[in-house]
């Protein structure tokens, strides 16, 4: 069974810009989170979508969104990017929503903002 | 302001010694708290977790200790090996994950 796929796996973008990173779930998961990794604040949660639904968000600025596909694919955008943005942006799927249901990790999207 | 509290920061153990990390929280409402183990380069794996309603859980080597009236819980990990280095995440959740900051862990052969 293939695991959690992330596209892409690099990005550099520069201050000012917009970027839209991608992930594709375990096959029949139906649920995916979103999280920020960086060495200062650790794993930070932003984000989980279930059935195309916006089930949680965490505490991020609307710059920050999200969407989800009928086909469980997820995506998330940032928009008017800054330099504290440079991360790494994880992607988790599991089965069902709620913090029960095991979530597997991609290996991420690392964002450079210049 | 971090919701759940980690140390050691970093941690160096000697082959087939015991790894002990832990971790601490406020909020009443966590009911859920696992663990995660991060290689470099991949995601984070769930490792082990527990519910409140039990006050140890071990799989394999892996034991959480959890202490319901002082809101803290440990990962022991025994008889650890080189290839458990890598860096470890606790987490608590009352929906979303709060994660720890993280504790890098060095197994010296």
């Amino acid at each position: 069974k293939a695991g959690v796929t992330q596209t892409p796996r690099y990005l550099i973008k520069t201050r000012g810009q917009q970027v839209t990173l991608s992930c594709s779930p375990i096959s029949g998961h139906r649920s995916v989170s979103w999280y920020q990794q960086t060495p200062g604040q650790g794993l930070q949660f932003l984000f989980e979508y279930f059935s195309e639904t916006q089930r949680n968000k965490g505490n991020f600025p609307g710059r920050f969104s999200g969407r989800q596909f009928s086909n469980s694919r997820s995506e998330m955008n940032v928009s008017t990017l800054e330099l504290g943005d440079s991360a790494l942006y994880l992607c988790a799927s599991s089965l069902s929503s709620g913090k029960f249901s095991e979530q597997f990790f991609g290996p991420g999207t690392r964002l450079t903002v210049l | 302001q971090q919701q759940v509290k980690q140390s050691p920061q970093s941690l160096i153990v000697q082959k087939g010694g015991i790894s002990i990390i832990n971790c601490a929280y406020e909020n009443t409402a966590f009911d859920y708290f696992p663990w995660y183990q991060q290689f470099p380069g991949k995601g984070p794996a769930l490792l082990i977790a527990i519910r409140p309603d039990v006050s140890e859980k071990k799989e394999g080597r892996f034991t959480i200790s959890f202490n319901k009236s002082a809101k803290q819980f440990s990962l022991h990990i025994m008889d650890s090996q080189p290839g458990d280095s890598a860096t470890y995440f606790c987490a608590a959740a009352p929906n979303n994950l709060f994660f720890g900051t993280g504790t890098r862990l060095t197994v010296i052969p």
